[in-house]
């Protein structure tokens, strides 16, 4: 199956700092998606990103699926953005016949004030 | 507004209970999941569903069975609780090319 990496694996930060998250994944995929679990527990989904750039206010995703790797980008981090942040890819070969979501073991970011 | 709902939000049970963990969407998504997590840490597909009166076990080995009979609901049960179930549960839906939706979470504690 498909092998996702995500680097690094834990991040500090001060407030303000910027910061890039990466995920490197092993074959091509038609869907990849962010996501961020907040210190409750809560996942919520960034970015439904197979190709290309988008941005939602401070936070923005670029996926180049050639090249097999996401970034995220983090700007202006707040102390709210803290958490773990999961990508995952789409494996038409992991469990039923349509493939399941493959998640990376996440980065682990902390901001602090 | 669509969503997704779980319930309890937290549950702490005896060994040898019964227990459902319940999931509803109101996006009439055609998949759902169950992922079983410590805080954090990977997250494990346990049982997954592609449509009404169709249900699979995910990749992590687990002594809980689901039942998909209504579209909207995806409940979990476990029929006798141990401590090693102690974990969060989280119940996602999605539809083909569309993005994942996660519950809130139920976090079990079995003592």
């Amino acid at each position: 199956g498909i092998q996702v990496e995500q680097s690094p694996p834990d991040l500090i930060l001060q407030e303000g700092a910027n910061s890039t998250l990466r995920c490197n994944f092993s074959d091509s995929v038609n869907n990849l998606q962010w996501f961020h679990q907040n210190p409750w527990g809560q996942l919520i989904n960034l970015f439904y990103i197979p190709s290309g750039t988008k941005q939602n206010g401070r936070l923005s995703a670029t996926t180049v699926a050639t090249e097999r790797y996401s970034l995220l980008y983090i700007s202006s981090s707040q102390t709210t953005d803290s958490g773990v942040y999961f990508c995952a890819v789409h494996d038409r070969n992991y469990g039923g016949s349509q493939g399941n979501l493959i998640f990376g073991k996440g980065t682990k970011l902390s901001v602090k004030p | 507004e669509a969503d997704i709902y779980q319930t309890p939000r937290y549950l702490v049970i005896g060994t040898g209970k019964k227990i459902t963990l319940e999931c509803s969407q109101t996006m009439g998504h055609d998949k759902m999941y169950w992922y079983q997590q410590d805080p954090g840490m990977e997250l494990h597909l346990i049982h997954y569903s592609y449509g009404v009166n169709s249900t699979e076990k995910g990749d992590l080995s687990s002594e809980s069975t689901v039942s998909r009979i209504r579209t909207e609901h995806f409940p979990l049960t476990l029929e006798s609780a141990r401590p090693s179930h102690t974990s969060q549960y989280l119940c996602a839906s999605s539809s083909t090319g569309r993005r994942l939706t996660f519950g809130s979470g139920t976090r079990l504690t079995v003592v």
